[in-house]
């Protein structure tokens, strides 16, 4: 099993910061077969990148995914209010596993 | 627009067994990957099971192999998955998932839509 560790567990910013969550994975990820989560209460998780670098549609231009092997990286460039929430990333391939999430919490 | 509807959660008695649909509608079925994803109340997401677009393709996480069977019908756009000797651990929002994308290379691809899940309970 291909184990992802996110972190921080939470990150405490205010609207207009930049945001940089890190998911770590134990076994390299085939082909970047890595995405990115949104996740509020009472939702839905949303995809924001998959590919480990490509924006899914409609997905804002302030969210940038990088990274391979087995390091990722997904950054908000800039908060907006609404991105407070919780966020997974996910690798698939022959199986799926998802990080523990990283909460992205108003300082 | 892609819609997906899950139907079949409920409150049930450890060791029991429970199935969950998933109706699909707005786009070609046969052409995607689908899945279930768990959510425990409070947690973090948990992959349960995925099929691939022409049935022949399963993977399960080790936490449910034995015991679930993912499964599609075709002809009715629905996914399903067959819970047995259920556990108390088991307890969470059940989400169906479809891929992002058609993916031909036989891996299982990225989840892009959502349903809004079924609630399944565990409890003596």
């Amino acid at each position: 099993e291909n184990v992802l560790t996110q972190s921080p567990g939470t990150q405490s910013l205010s609207p207009g910061e930049r945001a940089t969550l890190s998911c770590r994975a134990s076994q390299r990820v085939i082909s970047s077969y890595l995405a990115w989560y949104q996740q509020k209460p009472g939702q839905a998780p949303r995809l924001l990148i998959y590919g480990a670098s490509r924006r899914a549609t409609g997905i804002p231009d302030r969210f940038t995914g990088s990274g391979s092997g087995t390091d990722f990286t997904l950054t908000i460039s800039r908060l907006e209010p609404e991105d407070f929430a919780v966020y997974y990333c996910l690798q698939s391939g022959t199986s799926l596993t998802f990080g523990g999430g990283t909460r992205v919490e108003f300082k | 627009e892609v819609q997906l509807v899950e139907s079949g959660g409920g409150v049930v008695r450890p060791g029991g067994s429970l199935r969950l649909s998933c109706a699909a509608s707005g786009f070609t079925f046969d052409d995607f990957g689908m899945s279930w994803v768990r959510q425990a109340p409070g947690k973090g997401l948990e992959w349960v099971a995925s099929i691939n677009w022409n049935g022949r393709s399963t993977a399960y996480a080790d936490s449910v192999k034995g015991r679930f069977t993912i499964s599609r019908d075709k002809a009715k756009n629905f996914l399903d998955l067959q819970m047995n000797g259920l556990r108390t651990e088991d307890t969470a929002l059940y989400y169906c998932a479809r891929e992002y994308q058609y993916d031909s290379s036989g891996y299982f691809g990225p989840l892009g839509n959502w349903g809004q899940g079924t609630l399944v309970t565990v409890s003596s």
